[in-house]
């Protein structure tokens, strides 16, 4: 299988960027993910990049992806209260038609 | 268009009970997906129909969860006997196909919340 880590928690202040890491193992993944979970709320994609993209920028959101170290950043410019959610790094492995998702890091936006 | 619907939304049984949850997808979405979510966990795939066969059910414990995909539209997935450590968010997920699903193309249910006591 794939093991996708992520740190648990971040909290940051409201305006400040916020930045979110994911490692993972499988070199054979060809899509990589973020999605975003609020309290009783489905999963809800963010974005998404091509494993062979370094970056992607989307409004505020911008993904770093380092192929050689097997590493994944999301980062939230100018976050608000309302990004305060867990987000969720997930790797798709398109050999193996799977999905392997990470443990998900919680947001925490002070005001 | 209308998103992936789930009921129900919370259920609470005792061990060694049963419970069906079901799912619809989004009109028209071949690919099917259930995931439980456990409390502070990324969701695990147990299941995946493209239409109404399965495709991929090797995380499923199937001595005690079920499912089905009849006429290739809804779903339902049982457990029976329900065990403590069942208690998690059941996430289905639909797209068009694989291949779309990789690009982005997943849609979420809300899930359902299931407290096993």
């Amino acid at each position: 299988g794939e093991d996708v880590e992520q740190s648990l928690f971040l909290s940051v202040r409201e305006g400040d960027s916020s930045v979110i890491n994911c490692t993972y193992t499988d070199s054979s993944s060809t899509y990589l993910y973020w999605y975003k979970q609020e309290p009783g709320a489905g999963l809800q994609l963010l974005t998404y990049i091509f494993s062979n993209m370094d970056m992607k920028q989307d409004q505020r959101l911008t993904v770093l992806l380092n192929k050689k170290d097997k590493h994944l950043s999301l980062r939230i410019a100018d976050t608000q209260t309302g990004d305060s959610a867990i987000y969720f790094c997930a790797i798709g492995s398109y050999n193996f038609n799977k999905f392997y998702f990470g443990s998900g890091t919680k947001l925490n936006v002070k005001p | 268009e209308a998103g992936v619907a789930q009921s129900p939304r919370y259920k609470i049984i005792e061990k060694r009970q049963s419970v069906a949850f079901w799912c619809n997808p989004i009109s028209g979405h071949a690919t099917l997906y259930w995931y439980q979510q456990i409390l502070g966990q990324g969701p695990k795939l147990l299941i995946q129909f493209q239409n109404n066969g399965v495709v991929d059910d090797s995380q499923l414990p199937k001595d005690r969860f079920s499912a089905e995909r009849l006429k290739g539209v809804d779903s339902t997935l049982k457990i029976q006997p329900a065990k403590l450590e069942d208690s998690a968010v059941y996430l289905c997920a639909s797209s068009l196909d694989p291949g779309t699903g990789f690009q982005g193309g997943y849609t979420f249910g809300s899930g359902t919340r299931l407290t096993v006591v």
